[in-house]
């Protein structure tokens, strides 16, 4: 199956600082998501993204479909930010299995 | 999200016993989805639905059974839990058409099998 790559596995940031996550993937996709699992577990949709740019308000996301892989940029970051960022995939229209990476875990500290 | 609710959000059962997991949406979405989230795994595809009756079987789906008789409602069924169902189930919803493929997700339910 595809393979989903994120780094970094984890992340410390100091209130204030931006930051870049990544996700690789090792075939042509359909659908690329981010999304937000915060600390009590809910899984937010950040970005429906499967190539260019997208930007909502401190967060953006680009994806370069060519090159396989995809960027979560976080600006200004803050306590409300920590959680696992997840990028999933999906190969084809109506694939329907969204495969995931293992996750990012970000911690911002004030 | 409101749009889409999962009950029970905890539960303890015994190995051997059966259990049903229920997701309620209410965005009236074609797709529907169960997902187990496990340490090391990140989220795994067990079952989904793409319309009432209509359902298939996703990366995990060994021990697992669905049903559909409503758009609205998509049970996920235990037939006899062992301690290796032990996680936390995600049910998700997607619209499905060809503009946007974007995923909800319910709150999740923790199940512990002892």
């Amino acid at each position: 199956g595809i393979q989903v790559e994120q780094s970094p596995p984890d992340l410390i940031l100091q209130e204030g600082a931006n930051s870049t996550l990544r996700c690789n993937f090792s075939d042509s996709v359909n659908n690329l998501q981010w999304f937000h699992q915060n600390p009590w577990g809910q899984l937010i949709n950040l970005f429906y993204i499967p190539s260019g740019t997208k930007q909502n308000g401190r967060l953006s996301a680009t994806t370069v479909a060519t090159e396989r892989y995809s960027l979560l940029y976080i600006s200004s970051s803050q306590t409300t930010d920590s959680g696992v960022y997840f990028c999933a995939v999906e190969l084809g229209a109506g694939a329907n299995n969204l495969f995931f990476g293992t996750g990012t875990r970000l911690t911002v500290i004030p | 999200d409101a749009g889409i609710t999962q009950s029970p959000r905890h539960k303890v059962t015994e190995t051997g016993t059966p259990v049903t997991l229920r997701c309620h949406q209410t965005e009236n979405h074609r797709y529907m989805y169960w997902y187990r989230q496990d340490p090391g795994h990140g989220l795994r595809l067990i079952h989904y639905s793409y319309g009432v009756k209509d359902t298939d079987k996703g990366e995990v789906s060994d021990g697992y059974s669905v049903s559909r008789s409503k758009t609205e409602d998509f049970l996920l069924t235990l037939e006899s839990a062992t301690s290796s169902q032990t996680s936390v189930y995600f049910c998700a919803i997607s619209g499905g058409d060809s503009y946007y493929y974007g995923y909800t997700f319910g709150s999740g339910t923790r199940l512990t099998v002892v």
